[in-house]
């Protein structure tokens, strides 16, 4: 199993610019998560899904619109990238969203796309 | 305020030496609490969920007391291979999001 996997790793853009950072999960996840890392803050929730065709806000959601048209992809985009969107991008999957300290909700984060907004 | 605080550090300490760190939460409503570790430009990776019990796991203790909204994580005997950026994390039991602390860094020194 790849796990979870995105694309691409790294990417420069110019203000203005628009891209899409794929996100791909092969182990059945019901629930996806993108979030941001910047130095300092910790990881903040951009959007997320709980399901095939679902999408919903996160702690920082604006600037960014997610699709979920497929339960193993979960795809962001930026539609006018800003110098404030420079930043690490994970993406996550887990089984459940539940509470509780089960396995089935360990989020399963993938390797980052580090994007440079200029 | 922040929703999840710990201590930046970082921390550094030789091999052998037991470290500690702390973790606040704001929410009272927080459900589930859990330490990630973060290697350097790597992706977190989930090191124990936190019991109210107290949990245990090789050289790791986790802790969580409700009551004062404060998580615990005390590495003993440490080793090299410790050094990374550990995350406090929260579940507020709201479709899975997860709440991150913006991490405690850890430098194990020869």
């Amino acid at each position: 199993n790849a796990g979870v996997t995105q694309t691409p790793k790294f990417r420069v853009l110019k203000t203005g610019q628009s891209m899409t950072l794929l996100c791909a999960q092969d182990m059945n996840h019901e629930y996806m998560y993108w979030y941001r890392q910047d130095p300092g803050m910790g990881l903040r929730l951009i959007h997320y899904s709980v399901g095939e065709g679902t999408t919903a806000k996160g702690e920082v959601p604006d600037g960014y619109n997610v699709s979920r048209l497929k339960k193993q992809n979960f795809l962001l985009g930026l539609e006018s990238a800003a110098p404030s969107q420079t930043s690490v991008y994970f993406c996550a999957s887990s089984y459940s969203g539940l509470a509780g300290g089960s396995a089935d909700n360990e989020q399963f984060f993938g390797p980052g796309t580090r994007l440079t907004v200029l | 305020r922040k929703e999840v605080e710990q201590d930046p550090g970082p921390f550094n300490v030789p091999e052998g030496a037991t470290v500690a760190f702390n973790c606040t939460y704001s929410n009272s409503a927080s459900q589930s609490f859990f330490w990630y570790r973060q290697d350097c430009r790597k992706e977190p990776k989930l090191l124990m969920s936190v019991y109210s019990s107290g949990n245990e796991d090789g050289r790791f203790t986790a802790q969580l007391n409700r009551a004062s909204q404060y998580i615990s994580l005390l590495i003993r005997d440490s080793k090299l291979s410790d050094s990374a950026t550990y995350l406090c994390v929260v579940n507020r039991n709201q479709g899975g999001k997860l709440i991150f602390g913006q991490g405690t860094e850890l430098s194990v020194k020869p």
